[in-house]
């Protein structure tokens, strides 16, 4: 079984609307990390934003949220007032565990297309 | 101050032929990681090296694959007689350390082709 899923393959949004790209994820762990990255055309993987298992409150970092919803093992990542330069393939990841080895498993992918 | 660094940008290769690929982290980190991505698919976990410590290797999807980190620092990935199915982009990230959630900065990669 897949242990990220983010079933948007491609997403399109105008520019400074909102958008929200989905990632649920699988694992019996009680304590696993979330991540999101942006990987635009020139390659370069980027970190964007955090959430621990743990943690009670919702990650924020500038216009990147993520929405996380324990229950139904959902973190999903909402960029508000999206701009041009946002553009770009996004990949969630998850690290799970433990013990010893932080090794995060990352999803196949969503694109990002913000238009004018 | 400097990011990961890897080298070669691009390598194309004739089937059959050993190809080095390498990665300079960020000076400090501990945590060192190569990834594979194939045209449309996510990050294939390939090796991980956490300071002194024997490399997570489980990743590595035959026996031509190997990786050594000399000094705790620079990393090559090698492939021996490589095949078309090799062709990818080869990631290498690295990260404070590797004992706790910490973000991953990642290299611009080596695109590697197989002829």
């Amino acid at each position: 079984a897949q242990k990220i899923t983010q079933t948007q393959p491609g997403m399109f949004v105008q520019e400074k609307e909102a958008v929200t790209l989905d990632c649920t994820y699988d694992t019996s762990d009680q304590s696993y990390g979330l991540f999101w990255y942006k990987q635009p055309s020139s390659g370069e993987m980027i970190f964007l934003i955090y959430q621990g298992s743990y943690d009670e409150q919702n990650a924020t970092e500038g216009r990147y949220s993520l929405n996380f919803q324990k229950a139904r093992k959902s973190a999903n990542l909402v960029i508000s007032a999206s701009q041009l330069g946002d553009s770009a393939m996004y990949f969630c990841a998850m690290r799970e565990g433990g013990g010893g080895s932080y090794i995060p498993t990352f999803g196949r992918g969503t694109s990002l297309i913000v238009h004018p | 101050g400097a990011g990961v660094s890897q080298s070669p940008s691009n390598k194309v290769t004739e089937k059959g032929k050993d190809v080095e690929l390498r990665c300079d982290p960020i000076s400090g980190h501990t945590a060192l990681y190569w990834y594979r991505q194939s045209l449309g698919q996510g990050l294939e976990f390939l090796i991980y090296f956490q300071g002194n410590s024997a490399p997570d290797k489980s990743g590595l999807p035959s026996d031509r694959f190997s990786a050594e980190r000399t000094g705790g620092s620079v990393s090559t990935l090698t492939i021996q007689r490589t095949q078309q199915e090799d062709s990818a982009v080869y990631l290498c990230a690295s990260s404070l350390d590797g004992y706790r959630d910490q973000p991953q900065h990642f290299g611009d990669g080596t695109r590697l082709s197989i002829l």
